[in-house]
């Protein structure tokens, strides 16, 4: 079945780029989303990639994608401790409606 | 509203007994998803509503779980005879059939509790 993982953990200093990264199975995917929850709250949408491009830049966040090998990333330039949260990487399938698979999440700690 | 609500934000309940959690999705929005959030875990898919199609229940861990979405609105997630396993944040989620990105929006989740 489908699957989506990503490493649990990821500490940086302020000012210094995070990067977030993520692998998935399914290979007709269509998009591919970056979710973020911060401590106490719901998941909100930080960016989004279609399948068919290789990279979205979105002021600080840069999302590449390499289809080949199913692998997406997450960088955040100039992390803030704002930015202290944790990151899901989730892909919609393109056969399965629109059914989205979220992965373990990533908890991104900046220290100041 | 101006987003999900979910009801209750807490639930304390014993092993054995049922629960219903709920799920107000923002107005107009026609996809509906449960999610469960287990500590130290990802989220867990359970099931999701399109309109008016069968819902997709593949998810749903065992047959003590289950959903209806009554008028393509409001959800209710139902856990009967409930374990201590099933102690988790449950979280909804509603998406506009028109946007692109396909973007979901969460409501804050249920902390359900099994003693």
């Amino acid at each position: 079945g489908e699957d989506v993982e990503q490493s649990l953990f990821l500490s940086v200093r302020e000012g210094d780029s995070s990067v977030i990264n993520c692998t998935y199975t399914d290979s007709s995917s269509t998009y591919l989303y970056w979710y973020k929850q911060e401590p106490g709250a719901g998941l909100q949408l930080l960016t989004y990639i279609f399948s068919n491009m290789d990279m979205k830049q979105d002021q600080r966040l840069t999302v590449l994608l390499n289809k080949k090998d199913k692998h997406l990333s997450l960088r955040i330039a100039d992390t803030q401790t704002g930015d202290s949260a944790i990151y899901f990487c989730a892909e919609r399938s393109g056969t399965g409606g629109f059914k989205t698979i979220f992965g373990a999440g990533t908890r991104l700690f900046v220290k100041a | 509203g101006a987003g999900v609500s979910q009801s209750p934000s807490n639930k304390v309940t014993e092993k054995g007994k049922d629960v219903e959690l709920r799920c107000d999705p923002i107005s107009g929005h026609t996809a509906l998803y449960w999610y469960r959030q287990s500590l130290g875990q990802g989220l867990e898919f359970l099931i999701y509503f399109q309109g008016n199609s069968a819902p997709d229940k593949s998810g749903l861990p065992s047959d003590r779980f289950s959903a209806e979405r009554t008028g393509g609105s409001v959800s209710t997630l139902t856990i009967q005879r409930t374990q201590q396993e099933d102690s988790a944040v449950y979280l909804c989620a509603s998406r506009s059939g028109l946007a692109e990105s396909s973007e979901q929006f969460f409501g804050p989740g249920t902390r359900l509790t099994v003693l």
